[in-house]
């Protein structure tokens, strides 16, 4: 079964701390992986899509890498900030563009 | 560009009664999709559009309907709404249905039914 499978649930962490979220999967065949922020309130908006054949990707302070052949991939935030306090997604697309969504990390910054 | 918007952001309804949820991009996008988010779940595909007049169900179809009249708007209706459907709705768009392809999502609709 098509799975995607996030840790931790919630993550409470202070102002100007990293922090990494984790994301396991089962989705074969593999096809793409992205990971969504979603505030309160607001629909996801994507951060990173990586293929394959990537191991690493960057937009700002965040970080995403990829193992396909662990099937695992985190999202590593940098000096976090009060905005980054969210709901983070990762989405893991199989061939067809069937996408199966894990049920998010929700991130808090405290200052 | 507005992007993808949907209407209304919040929706109580009785048991039974019908509605339809609106959904519009103005970015010329082939691929439009709807999903629902509940607590402690993934996103799920309810219905989606490969382009005007073309319509299929996803993995949560039962009780919603779709039309595609037009490439801008994707309406999801509610037949006969049930408790079960008390959901936060989201509209998707993207240029088309390939893998890879950047999905912008609405900013969603908050249904409770009664």
């Amino acid at each position: 079964k098509n799975q995607v499978e996030q840790s931790p649930q919630s993550l409470i962490i202070l102002e100007g701390k990293n922090c990494t979220l984790q994301c396991n999967y089962t989705v074969s065949p593999f096809s793409n992986l992205r990971w969504y922020k979603q505030d309160t309130g607001r629909g996801p908006v994507s951060l990173t899509i990586m293929t394959f054949s990537e191991n690493t990707k960057s937009n700002g302070r965040y970080t995403a890498t990829l193992d396909a052949d662990t099937k695992q991939s985190s999202l590593h935030i940098t000096a976090s900030q009060l905005s980054d306090s969210a709901s983070y997604i990762c989405v893991v697309s199989a061939t067809g563009n069937k996408l199966v969504f894990g049920a998010g990390t929700i991130l808090r910054v405290k200052s | 560009n507005a992007g993808v918007t949907q209407t209304p952001k919040f929706q109580v309804l009785k048991t039974g009664q019908s509605m339809t949820l609106q959904c519009a991009q103005d970015m010329n996008h082939e691929y439009m999709s709807w999903y629902r988010q509940d607590p402690g779940m993934g996103l799920r595909l309810i219905h989606y559009s490969v382009g005007a007049g073309i319509t299929d169900q996803g993995e949560v179809p039962n009780g919603y309907n779709v039309s595609r009249s037009t490439t801008e708007d994707f309406p999801l209706r509610l037949l006969s709404a049930a408790p079960s459907q008390t959901s936060v709705y989201f509209c998707a768009s993207s240029l088309h249905r390939l893998a890879g392809v950047e999905q912008y999502f609405g900013p969603g609709t908050r249904l409770t039914v009664t």
